[in-house]
């Protein structure tokens, strides 16, 4: 069963715009995950986050984590053609354990 | 380094036929999971091999699936007399299975059942 819903399920914007999906989970997790998955291909791991930690930043993405509201939010930033695909979250109940994933973001970015 | 490979790309068989999906991790990877993809379930969690440990196989949907790792690299997930509601694509992912480590995943082997 899913662990969690991403929120929005779809999102179209322009190239240079900034994007933001969120994730909400229902249990307790040692860390929170984010991958992207370009169609037909496999998952690309983003970014790592560890319920300690509240922001996480890799080059034009920013990840932040609310354990009392059981939420992370991704956002990229002046966002390219090539950011389109699906994005997931995915959460570890402790480290080095399976993930469960999210229902995904589908991201369209129009050149 | 290379990254997971997945065999075969693409399966196509026969409802009530067994398949073979094969795995092959990174290289040092301790951990390996499988997991399954449909357009009705999203990504499932299947069963996960960590070390010499004990296989965790909760998410293995029933007891046509099983999966094997041999010397703690190669894994081969087996799904005998196959159903249509097991076309899917399944990904394996690997990871160092220390501490809190991303996984990487291979391109999947997209199984369909006539």
């Amino acid at each position: 069963s899913q662990q969690g819903e991403e929120d929005p399920q779809a999102l179209s914007i322009q190239e240079g715009e900034n994007a933001t999906m969120n994730c909400s989970y229902k249990t307790s997790i040692n860390n929170l995950q984010w991958y992207r998955q370009n169609s037909g291909r496999g998952l690309v791991h983003l970014i790592l986050i560890r319920s300690n930690e509240r922001e996480k930043h890799s080059g034009r993405l920013r990840v932040t984590l609310d354990t009392s509201k059981k939420s992370s939010s991704l956002l990229i930033t002046a966002s390219r053609a090539a950011d389109t695909a699906s994005y997931f979250c995915a959460t570890a109940l402790w480290a080095g354990n399976m993930l469960t994933f999210g229902g995904g973001t589908r991201l369209m970015v129009k050149p | 380094g290379a990254g997971v490979s997945q065999s075969p790309s693409n399966k196509v068989t026969e409802k009530g036929k067994d398949v073979e999906l094969r795995c092959d991790p990174i290289s040092g990877h301790t951990a390996l999971y499988w997991y399954r993809q449909s357009l009705g379930q999203g990504l499932e969690f299947l069963i996960y091999f960590q070390g010499n440990s004990a296989p965790d196989k909760s998410g293995l949907p029933s007891d046509r699936f099983s999966a094997e790792r041999t010397g703690g690299s190669v894994s081969t997930l087996t799904i005998q007399r196959t159903q249509q509601e097991d076309s899917a694509v399944y990904l394996c992912a690997s990871s160092l299975g220390q501490g809190n480590q991303p996984q990487h995943f291979g391109d999947g082997t997209r199984l369909s059942i006539l």
